[in-house]
């Protein structure tokens, strides 16, 4: 079974540009959640999508939005880049089971910001 | 909202050594995760264990609810235990929404 699929891997963008960046989930799983991992902040929830509805957001500005479409794949975007979003962008997915929620998370999009 | 303390911050152990790894947090949660990232950045979920006791072969977690901490076992360590290891806790009731502590650098020496 295919795990958490992030593309790009590795990106360099400059000042003011944008950036898209695309998570497949494990097949089945509904629940595709994004976070941000900086040395300075640390791991922080960004959103979470269900069935293509935004449920949770967190304390990011609205350069940083985000879709999921009917086949459970999710998009990020972030509009008008500062050199401060300059970090690894990790998604998760999850099935939602009652009982049990185990997020598994891609290996990441690391995005530079010049 | 819900705050989440790891300790320590960072670890040295010769390889066989055994540690002990500690995650406060500062309300009930209903998901708490251990995970371990690898230098490449990827995180690795290691246990699910919001209560209870659970073991993956030298690996073992204990979470006490009622007191609000967590505990990560690791026995026999090797060199690819090296890395940060996150426990995460969701307090929301989603289950999807996961506040990470600050994680413990762990480096295993031969």
């Amino acid at each position: 079974k295919a795990g958490v699929t992030q593309t790009p891997r590795y990106l360099i963008k400059t000042r003011g540009q944008q950036v898209t960046l695309s998570c497949s989930p494990i097949s089945g799983h509904r629940s595709v959640s994004w976070y941000q991992q900086t040395p300075g902040q640390g791991l922080q929830f960004l959103f979470e999508y269900f069935s293509e509805t935004q449920r949770n957001k967190g304390n990011f500005p609205g350069r940083f939005s985000g879709r999921q479409f009917s086949n459970s794949r999710s998009e990020m975007n972030v509009s008008t880049l500062e050199l401060g979003d300059s970090a690894l962008y990790l998604c998760a997915s999850s099935l939602l089971e009652s009982g049990a929620n185990v997020l598994t998370f891609g290996a990441g999009s690391r995005l530079t910001v010049l | 909202g819900i705050q989440v303390e790891q300790s320590p911050p960072d670890l040295i152990l010769q390889e066989g050594a055994n540690s002990t790894l500690r995650c406060n947090f500062s309300d009930s949660v209903n998901n708490l995760q251990w995970f371990h990232q690898n230098p490449w950045g990827q995180l690795i979920n290691l246990f699910y264990i919001p209560s209870g006791t659970k073991q993956n072969g030298r690996l073992s977690a204990t979470t006490v609810a009622t007191e609000r901490y967590s505990l990560l076992y690791i026995s026999s360590s090797q060199t690819t235990d090296s890395g940060v290891y996150f426990c995460a806790v969701d307090d929301t009731g989603t289950a999807s929404k996961l506040t990470f502590g600050t994680g413990t650098r762990l480096q295993v020496t031969l």
